[in-house]
Parts: structure tokens; C-alpha cells; sequence
């Protein structure tokens, strides 16, 4: 089945700075990767997703990248923001008929003033 | 914030009773997905329903049971609740099957 590798665990940035997240995933049938964030007690929100026919996609200060050949795909934030601080999760589709989302274990992200 | 919503938002239960979590989907989806998250942990996919039917389960064992409703509205059943299945119960709703997930806030589950 499908697996899904996050790195890094916990990642601190300064202001301004840009952070990326990496993750990996092991079924080379999966097609859609999205990207959630979530805050201590809330519901992950979604923050971007890429679907398998595209390289890379943007909206912002976030982007994401989209190796199919490697099975890997990133989280790029920009001039990151004290409000970015919280834990942010990438899943990778499994399944073709039933789309289950398999998650990476999560980044904690840390924005220092 | 997203359509979808559930109850109840906290619940305490003890080892060896049932429990029933309810989930509404976001008007227009027809396709709810549950997911347990444990405590620093990411989501872990349960099962599926998409038009009233299963369409897909996790490695969760049977007594983790759903239905899903003709309003599309659905619920998780949970017997003979162990310690380990404290945890967040989620529940998103997609248009479609293939269809971005949006996820409710999310049932507390605590087995003492």
C-alpha cells in the first residue's frame, strides 16, 4: 500500500524567512497530492493541492512542486509570517476507486520573530 | 471554514462501551471519508461512503463501522471501545469521489 514519508518533523524560520517541507511517497499510482494545515485543536484546512499532470502550482506566498519520477513533492512558503506557525501535512491519493488519502506524519512549523 | 460539520465536539466514554459520532456533509457532496487522528499524529484513513455505500476501508478493525444517510449525512460506530481509539475522529465530505477533501472540526474522543 501506499506510504507516505514527511521531513522535517519540526522546522523554525525566521520572519521573512522561506521554509520548505519535503515528502515522499511509495505508489506510483497516486495522482493527487494535497497540502493541510493545522492548528493546536482545529480541523486541517486545506492550503494547496497538485494534481499528478502538473509540475507545479502556486497561489501566493505557497507553492508546490511535483516530482513524479522520484515520488517526492515539496511546500514552498515565502516571506513566512508569525500566523504561518502551526503543523502542516502532506497526503498522498491511494486507491483508484475510493481516493483514501494517506498523510505524511506532519512538520511542525515555527515562525521566530 | 469549510460546510461540514460534527457531532458531538467531545465525548467520554469507558473500555467496552459504544459510540456513535455523526458528520454533515458540505451542501452539494456526496462523499464523506472518516479519519482517526491520534494525539501528534497524522490523520489514518477508516473508510469511505460515497452515494450510501462503502467505498473503501483502512486497516481498522470491523467493530469500526458507518453509514451514510440519503441526505448524505453520515456517522461512525465505534463497539467495544478500546484505550487506544482516544483520539480525534474527522470526518471530510468531497464533491466526488476524486474531489478535494474539506474536513469537519472534528469529534474527541476519550475511552478511560
Amino acid at each position: 500500500g501506499e506510504n507516505v514519508e514527511q521531513h522535517p518533523s519540526t522546522l523554525s524560520v525566521q520572519e521573512g524567512d522561506s521554509a520548505v517541507i519535503k515528502c515522499t511517497y511509495s505508489d506510483s499510482a497516486s495522482n493527487y497530492f494535497p497540502w493541510y494545515k493545522q492548528e493546536l485543536g482545529k480541523r486541517p484546512q486545506l492550503i494547496i493541492d497538485i494534481r499528478s499532470n502538473v509540475g507545479e502550482k502556486k497561489d501566493q506566498r505557497i507553492a508546490v512542486t511535483l516530482n513524479k519520477t522520484a515520488k517526492h513533492f515539496s511546500l514552498h512558503i515565502t516571506e513566512t509570517q508569525p500566523e504561518d506557525s502551526a503543523v502542516y501535512f502532506c497526503a498522498a491519493s491511494s486507491g483508484d476507486s475510493n481516493y483514501q488519502l494517506i498523510w505524511g506524519a506532519g512538520t511542525k512549523l515555527i515562525i521566530k520573530p | 471554514e469549510t460546510g461540514v460539520t460534527q457531532s458531538p465536539t467531545h465525548l467520554i466514554k469507558t473500555r467496552g462501551q459504544q459510540v456513535t459520532l455523526r458528520c454533515s456533509s458540505q451542501s452539494g457532496h456526496n462523499t464523506v471519508s472518516w479519519y482517526q487522528q491520534a494525539l501528534g499524529q497524522g490523520p489514518q484513513f477508516i473508510f469511505q461512503y460515497y452515494r450510501e455505500e462503502e467505498n473503501g476501508r483502512g486497516n481498522f478493525p470491523p467493530r469500526f463501522s458507518g453509514l451514510q444517510f440519503p441526505n448524505y449525512s453520515s456517522e461512525l460506530n465505534v463497539n467495544a471501545l478500546e484505550l487506544d481509539d482516544s483520539a480525534l475522529y474527522l470526518c471530510a465530505s468531497s464533491l466526488a469521489i476524486k474531489e478535494t477533501q474539506y474536513f469537519g472540526p472534528g469529534t474527541r474522543l476519550l475511552v478511560l
